[in-house]
């Protein structure tokens, strides 16, 4: 069972627009959660993260806003630059675990 | 500084061979995972070390896969009796340390992967 899921396996955005980028969790317990983007071969790099304890976290063109009651992430990016073009995953530490638990992924294309 | 490398950047096997994947972690980072991603799939975590307590395998699909580190740094993942299946790009990470159980959480770190393809 998928614990962490992006039900979007792609998304199209105009250069300059909003991306918003979804992530749905099933465990109440998770209580920190983070973004990762990925380019092809290379590795994923770290965006953002939040804590449970926030609804929101800002760093630049990307915030990260949790809804624990929905059990649902989203990561915003604006305004969106072509060079944003990548793989995102969301990532979730839970409990006592020391792993992160990943989503499937979602390939944003940014359109110039 | 230097980020997590991994090494070889690719690898291609017969079925039935044994493969060894090496990472070096960040100097520092005592927290070290491996990971892999199967084609369409999101990553899956394989084993944890966190300085010099036990491993945690619970990630590992098989027997056939082990993992060691040695001296708290480097790290060797090793699949036996390699299986079409095997076949994903293999992820290292590292962090400065395990997190949740401090009640502190820091970010892992990937390194390149290496991506094994088993023929």
């Amino acid at each position: 069972d998928q614990q962490v899921k992006q039900n979007s396996p792609s998304l199209s955005v105009q250069e300059g627009r909003i991306s918003i980028l979804n992530c749905d969790y099933t465990n109440s317990m998770f209580d920190y959660f983070l973004w990762y983007k990925k380019y092809p071969a290379e590795g994923p790099t770290f965006l953002i993260s939040i804590s449970s304890i926030k609804d929101k976290n800002e760093d630049g063109r990307f915030t990260v806003f949790l809804n624990k009651s929905a059990k649902h992430l989203s990561l915003h990016i604006v305004p969106s630059q072509p060079g944003d073009s990548a793989v995102y995953f969301c990532a979730v530490y839970g409990g006592a675990t020391n792993k992160l638990i990943f989503g499937t992924g979602t390939l944003l294309a940014v359109q110039p | 500084g230097a980020g997590v490398s991994q090494s070889p950047s690719n690898k291609v096997t017969e079925k039935g061979k044994d493969v060894e994947l090496r990472c070096d972690p960040i100097s520092g980072h005592t927290a070290l995972y491996w990971y892999r991603q199967s084609l369409g799939q999101g990553l899956e975590f394989l084993i944890y070390f966190q300085g010099n307590s036990a491993p945690d395998k619970s990630g590992l699909p098989s027997d056939r896969f082990s993992a060691e580190r040695t001296g708290g740094s480097v790290s060797t993942l090793t699949i036996q009796r390699t299986q079409q299946e095997d076949s994903a790009v293999y992820l290292c990470a590292s962090s400065l340390e395990g997190g949740g159980s401090s009640g502190t959480y820091y970010e892992q770190y990937f390194g390149p992967g290496t991506r094994l393809t088993v023929t």
